[in-house]
Formats: structure tokens, C-alpha cells, sequence
């Protein structure tokens, strides 16, 4: 089992629509979970960070947290086409490093 | 406030020639991060320093390859001899100090080394 799975996609949704991307993770102690977005031929950007069970919003992107189940999600409303990028879900613990998932291909229709 | 500064940003070379990437960090930042990205493995942690101090290096696939953090501003991966299968865009990426017991852990990448070896 990979540590951090995230389906590969592609993810194609319409504009204006909400784009949901999904992670998993197996290290229970992890405390730290990151969604960076990668935009092709460039470096990983963060853009959102979460470390408590519940949802936080910002702007067009919501991450949610179940530290029970071991998920973590992004949500994305108002899919615009320039949000077409490869997701990275990142997880770490006490010990600062971060595991990745081989990140899902995000692709928005105009 | 500059990001974090790779160099150089592209590099192609013969196989069995010596590579070096060389890393700037944020500053303020003290922990460093070498990772390597490639199509079939993703995004990989080769080693990372704190304060630089080297404090894992379990992901560095063998003994060509090697990095040092001289100061807090300046790091560099060395591959020697370069293989083939080295080829891949290397990203530095930079946090800030975490306190003791603190799991808060936001890098920042650089734009990355595309290497390529023939």
C-alpha cells in the first residue's frame, strides 16, 4: 500500500463547476496535510494546508480533513480553465518530512 | 521576498560527467528539502537538512549521490558519475524553523533543475 494514493485521473470537469480531488493516506500519526498544485513544466505551489478534522475555505478552495477515515480532500468551486494542473497531496508527521501522492490531473472544460 | 533560487535551471551533460545543483533557500527558512521528480515515481525526498544538518538521507538512491549545506543560504546535490536513469527535474525546497514539537511543515519549492543525461 502506497502511503499517500490519490486517483491519477484525468479529472475533466465543465467550468463553473466543482472539482473534488481526493487523497488517502496510511500513517496514522500524520499530522500535516498539504495540497499543492503543479501547472506543467513547473515547480509544486501550495495552496492550501490543513491539520484539524473538519473543512477550511479559502477563497475557491475548500480542504477537508477525517483523520478517522484517513482522507483528505480539495474542493474546487467555480472551476475556471486556468485551474487545469496536476493536484499533489502531501502528508507529514512530527518528523517534517512530506510524503506525496502521485497527484491527480485536474482538466477544465471552457 | 525572492523564492528559492535553483542553478542552473537546465543542464544536459554526457553520461559519466559530474553534476552539481546548486540551492538557495528563503531566507530565514531552515530546513531544506532535495527532491527529485520523474514520471514514473513522482515526486521524491532525497535528503533534507535542518539548521544544515543533514537529518535524512534515506532517500538518496546510492553513493553518487551526495549533497552538502555549507551555510544557511547555499546547498548543493552532486551526481558522480551521472547515469542516464538520473535524468529528472530536481526541485530544493525551503521551510521555515519549526518550533520544538511543532508538525507545521509548508515548504516552498524552487523552479526546479531539468537534467538530462545522454
Amino acid at each position: 500500500q502506497k502511503e499517500v494514493e490519490q486517483n491519477s485521473g484525468p479529472l475533466s470537469v465543465p467550468e463553473g463547476a466543482i472539482a473534488s480531488l481526493n487523497c488517502t493516506y496510511s500513517d496514522r500519526v500524520s499530522q500535516s496535510f498539504f495540497w499543492y498544485r503543479q501547472y506543467s513544466g513547473k515547480s509544486p505551489e501550495l495552496i492550501m494546508s490543513i491539520y484539524s478534522n473538519g473543512d477550511k475555505e479559502d477563497g475557491r478552495f475548500t480542504a477537508q480533513l477525517n483523520k478517522a477515515s484517513q482522507y483528505v480532500s480539495l474542493l474546487i468551486r467555480d472551476s475556471q480553465p486556468s485551474d487545469s494542473a496536476t493536484y499533489l497531496c502531501a502528508v507529514s508527521n512530527q518528523g517534517g518530512k512530506l510524503i506525496f501522492g502521485q497527484g491527480t490531473e485536474l482538466s477544465v472544460k471552457p | 521576498d525572492a523564492g528559492v533560487i535553483q542553478s542552473p535551471r537546465h543542464e544536459v551533460t554526457e553520461m559519466g560527467q559530474e553534476v552539481t545543483l546548486r540551492c538557495k533557500p528563503i531566507s530565514g527558512h531552515n530546513s531544506l528539502f532535495w527532491y527529485r521528480q520523474t514520471m514514473m515515481r513522482g515526486l521524491e525526498l532525497l535528503i533534507y537538512f535542518n539548521n544544515n544538518v543533514p537529518i535524512d538521507d534515506s532517500g538518496m538512491p546510492e553513493d553518487r549521490f551526495s549533497a552538502k549545506m555549507p551555510n544557511a543560504s547555499f546547498s548543493t546535490l552532486k551526481i558522480q558519475p551521472s547515469e542516464p536513469r538520473d535524468s529528472a527535474v530536481y526541485f530544493c525546497a525551503s521551510s521555515p524553523t519549526m518550533p520544538q514539537g511543532s508538525f507545521y511543515n509548508e515548504q516552498f519549492f524552487g523552479p526546479g533543475t531539468r537534467l538530462t543525461v545522454l
